[in-house]
């Protein structure tokens, strides 16, 4: 069964700083997909950045960055230059290709940036 | 504009009754998911359908029941037999092509039980 792990409940940056969130997952599949989603304080689920397994390169979204290394099954988000607007829950989710499609997210990361 | 929309935003049921929580979407979207998200446990999908018509239990099921007679549509009714249903309920749709398809979430049901 596929998992996915954060083992980080809460965190906190100063503005302007870089943080890194951390995501571990399980899959026994050989192609997959890897997100992470922001829920502000509006609770509104979107999406972050997504990286493709087979996919060597790590994905950017302007400060949004992640630290994909499959053999260790890590996918951590890199955020720069944090703003008082990166304030939220982040989750980190894999989709599987086994059968009908389905998505699996971890626990959550709250993050707080402080001015 | 195209999105999600699910009602009520606040819900509220007496023990023994049960009550449908709406979603609906005009994204084209063949896929909808619902989620329950409770403090410190993410999201867990309750069920999830690909097309009209088929529908599929997720990790959480019992005590739940959806339909998905139209393409827009895929109501969550819970039920008496749901025991703990106080939480936050959250519908997504996506393409079903593939899995690097991001979902589009709905904002949110809050249940409470009283």
């Amino acid at each position: 069964a596929q998992t996915v792990t954060q083992s980080q409940p809460e965190m906190s940056v100063q503005e302007a700083e870089t943080v890194t969130l951390s995501c571990t997952y399980d899959t026994s599949e050989s192609n997959y997909y890897l997100f992470w989603y922001k829920q502000p304080p509006s609770r509104q689920m979107i999406l972050v950045i997504r990286q493709e397994a087979y996919k060597q390169q790590n994905a950017t979204e302007n400060r949004f960055s992640v630290n994909f290394q499959k053999a260790a099954k890590s996918f951590s988000l890199k955020i720069s230059d944090s703003q008082l607007g990166d304030t939220a829950m982040y989750f980190c989710a894999s989709g599987t290709t086994s059968g009908t499609y389905k998505y699996i997210f971890g626990t959550g990361t709250r993050l707080k940036v402080l001015a | 504009d195209g999105g999600i929309t699910q009602s009520p935003k606040y819900l509220f049921r007496k023990e023994g009754q049960n009550v449908t929580l709406s979603c609906e979407q005009n994204l084209n979207h063949d896929a909808m998911y619902w989620y329950r998200q409770d403090p410190g446990q993410g999201l867990r999908l309750i069920y999830y359908s690909q097309i009209v018509n088929d529908f599929q239990k997720g990790d959480i099921a019992e005590g739940y029941s959806v339909s998905r007679e139209k393409k827009e549509s895929f109501p969550l009714t819970v039920t008496s037999a749901q025991k703990n249903p106080t939480a936050f309920y959250l519908c997504a749709s996506s393409y079903r092509d593939s899995p690097n398809n991001e979902q589009f979430f709905g904002p949110g049901t809050r249940l409470t039980v009283l």
